[in-house]
């Protein structure tokens, strides 16, 4: 089945880019997406890409996609201390019906 | 748009009761639902997947007959934890998909969990 790793922590200072970096194993994903979920709550979309598009732009976000590496990342410009949490990339797979699956997030602390 | 609640957010119970979570969708029609569980500082764990009128599928692993997953309607799924025990401690939460988008399944919007503390 399909592997998705991250790492788990990344540090910044305020101000500064993040880059949060994703790996998966199975060539056949077709969207996959960005999540954050801050402390004791739900999973927030942030952004997703299709397996087609290398790059993507949504304000302070920017996703890449390396489909040949298999190598997800999201930039945050500009990082904020409300950007502290902990973010999850997630995979689709068709051919697995409508699942996705989740990396083991990476926490990003901001600091100020 | 695209907005799933969950209730209770959270609950604590005593070791043997059993306990109900709701998910529901609020503004659109979820023709898929999903179940997963969380452990502190951990990634989501997906437990079963179910479409309205159907049988869940659970994930390998996962009891059936202690987590009892009913998918009445396309805006309501609930998921029942039968005799808890407090190892079920954990974070769950629901998401769901309105289904096929422009001929591929993308959308599942995720609802803000629930809590569930075993004593």
């Amino acid at each position: 089945g399909e592997d998705v790793e991250q790492s788990l922590f990344l540090s910044v200072r305020e101000g500064d880019s993040s880059v949060i970096n994703c790996t998966y194993t199975d060539s056949s994903s077709t969207y996959l997406y960005w999540y954050k979920q801050e402390p004791g709550a739900g999973l927030q979309l942030l952004t997703y890409i299709f397996s087609n598009m290398d790059m993507k732009q949504d304000q302070r976000l920017t996703v890449l996609l390396n489909k040949k590496d298999k190598h997800l990342s999201l930039r945050i410009a500009d990082t904020q201390t409300g950007d502290s949490a902990i973010y999850f990339c997630a995979v689709l797979n068709n051919n697995a019906g409508n699942m996705l699956t989740f990396g083991g997030g990476t926490r990003l602390m901001v600091k100020p | 748009g695209a907005v799933v609640s969950q209730h209770p957010s959270w609950v604590i119970c005593k070791s043997g009761t059993s306990v109900k979570i709701e998910c529901r969708s609020l503004d659109f029609q979820a023709t898929t639902m999903f179940w997963y569980r969380q452990f502190p500082k951990q990634s989501l764990m997906l437990m079963a997947t179910s479409n309205e009128g159907s049988k869940a599928t659970y994930e390998q692993g996962v009891e059936k007959d202690k987590f009892l997953i009913n998918h009445a309607s396309l805006t309501l799924s609930t998921l029942t934890v039968t005799s808890a025990h407090p190892e079920d401690s954990s974070f769950y939460i629901c998401s769901a998909s309105p289904g096929l988008a422009g001929g591929i399944k993308y959308e599942q919007y995720f609802g803000p969990g629930t809590r569930l503390t075993v004593t």
